[in-house]
Order: structure tokens, then C-alpha cells, then sequence
């Protein structure tokens, strides 16, 4: 079946960190761009970060940049997330998502979203 | 930065048709995206490139482009369409959401 299983989400304290991943199967993982996409409690979407398929080329929402790691492991058809500094202002469920094609990013692919909860 | 701009809510009979608008400066010259979001659910994309609809996706569901707007279409609306809808799009400085439209099927 193909399929993105988010994981890592938990409580975590203001200025903590957190590492999410997201296990891919059912699909050649190392074809495709991918991307973390969240959204906080009650509100909509935001676009947090991508990473080009073979991890060369990585993008991230000024909301994030310096503070959020993104990663993959082509080997073992993973996605990664790494959170620093965290505020409350990100606490949202944290989505994986496939890229559909390659120059037009946009999502074919939704894992069911991990919850990060920011508080002291 | 750039913005995409939605109506919150859009309500409709069953039976008839909704039309849900995003609208954008670089929408001229970039494709956008639509995802539909049901309670408890990830986002579903239900139309792709303005007006492509993925397989799977049922016909009434369609995308227009006109200018600096995109319209999601969905025709004989039926009670499962209930849900929140978003527009995507990029331009130079990034990709971006529209804020949802919370389609109410009454």
C-alpha cells in the first residue's frame, strides 16, 4: 500500500526540540521531492519544508528557517524533521507530504499527521 | 509575502452547484491547487495544474482560471462534499495556502 506513517510528535517545552519522521512505503521513496506541511489547531495549512529526492537541495518558510532541520534517508525510505527552538506558535499537527512533480510542487501524498504540542 | 485569498464560507443545497474562489497576484502566471479536508483527516488533492482533476477525483469536481482568480467548481453537490477546502500556489518567494473555505452542505 502506498503510504506516509508520520511519528515523533509529543509535548514538548518551549524552547525544547523535537525530531519527527515520516516512514514511506509502497513507492520508490528516492524519486521523489518531499515536504513537512502543518497545521495548528483549528486553523489552516502552512508550508513548513522540502527536500529535493536525492537530499541536495533543501527549502524552508522563513517561520522555521534556522531553527528546523529537514533530512531524508533514501536507504531506508525516510523523512525527518528536526525541531529546535520551539515556540508556541508551532504547535500544529506536522503532515508529510509527496511531492507530485518534479519543477511544480504540489502534493499527491498525505501521511495522517503527527501532533506537536508546545507547552510549559 | 504572497497571499491567496479565500471566501470562509461557501453553503449549498444539496443538488446545486458551489463555486469557491482564490484569488492571487501570481496566479496569472502560476498553476494552482486544490486539497479538500474532511474533520480528522490529511488534505486530499482533488485538482491539480487549475483545472486537472487526479484520477479517482469524481467529475463533478472541476477547476477554472481566470486572471488573478481560480474557481473550484463542484457540481450536484452531495453531503460528503461537507468539508474545508484549500487553494495552493508558489511564486518566487515560496509556496503558499489560502486561508480555507469551509464548504457547508445544508
Amino acid at each position: 500500500e502506498v503510504q506516509l506513517v508520520e511519528s515523533g510528535g509529543g509535548l514538548v517545552q518551549p524552547g525544547g526540540s523535537l525530531r519527527l519522521s515520516c516512514a514511506a512505503s509502497g513507492f520508490t521513496f528516492s524519486s521523489y521531492a518531499m515536504h513537512w506541511v502543518r497545521q495548528a489547531p483549528g486553523k489552516g495549512l502552512e508550508y513548513v519544508s522540502a527536500i529535493s529526492s536525492n537530499g541536495g537541495s533543501t527549502y524552508y518558510a522563513n517561520s522555521v528557517k534556522g531553527r528546523f532541520t529537514i533530512s531524508r534517508d533514501n536507504s531506508k525510505n525516510t523523512l525527518d524533521l528536526q525541531m529546535g527552538s520551539l515556540r508556541a506558535e508551532d504547535m500544529a499537527v506536522y503532515y508529510c507530504a509527496r511531492d507530485a512533480e518534479a519543477a511544480n510542487w504540489y502534493f499527491d501524498l498525505w501521511g495522517r499527521g503527527t501532533l506537536v504540542t508546545v507547552s510549559s | 509575502s504572497y497571499e491567496l485569498t479565500q471566501p470562509p464560507s461557501v453553503s449549498v443545497s444539496p443538488g446545486q452547484t458551489a463555486r469557491i474562489t482564490c484569488s492571487g497576484d501570481a496566479l496569472p502566471k502560476q498553476y494552482a491547487y486544490w486539497y479538500q479536508q474532511k474533520p480528522g483527516q490529511a488534505p486530499v488533492l482533488v485538482i491539480y495544474k487549475d483545472s486537472e482533476r487526479p484520477s479517482g477525483i469524481p467529475e463533478r469536481f472541476s477547476g477554472s482560471s481566470s486572471g488573478t482568480t481560480v474557481t473550484l467548481t463542484i457540481s450536484g453537490v452531495q453531503a460528503e462534499d461537507e468539508a474545508d477546502y484549500y487553494c495552493q500556489s508558489a511564486d518566487s518567494s515560496g509556496l503558499v495556502f489560502g486561508g480555507g473555505t469551509k464548504l457547508t452542505v445544508l
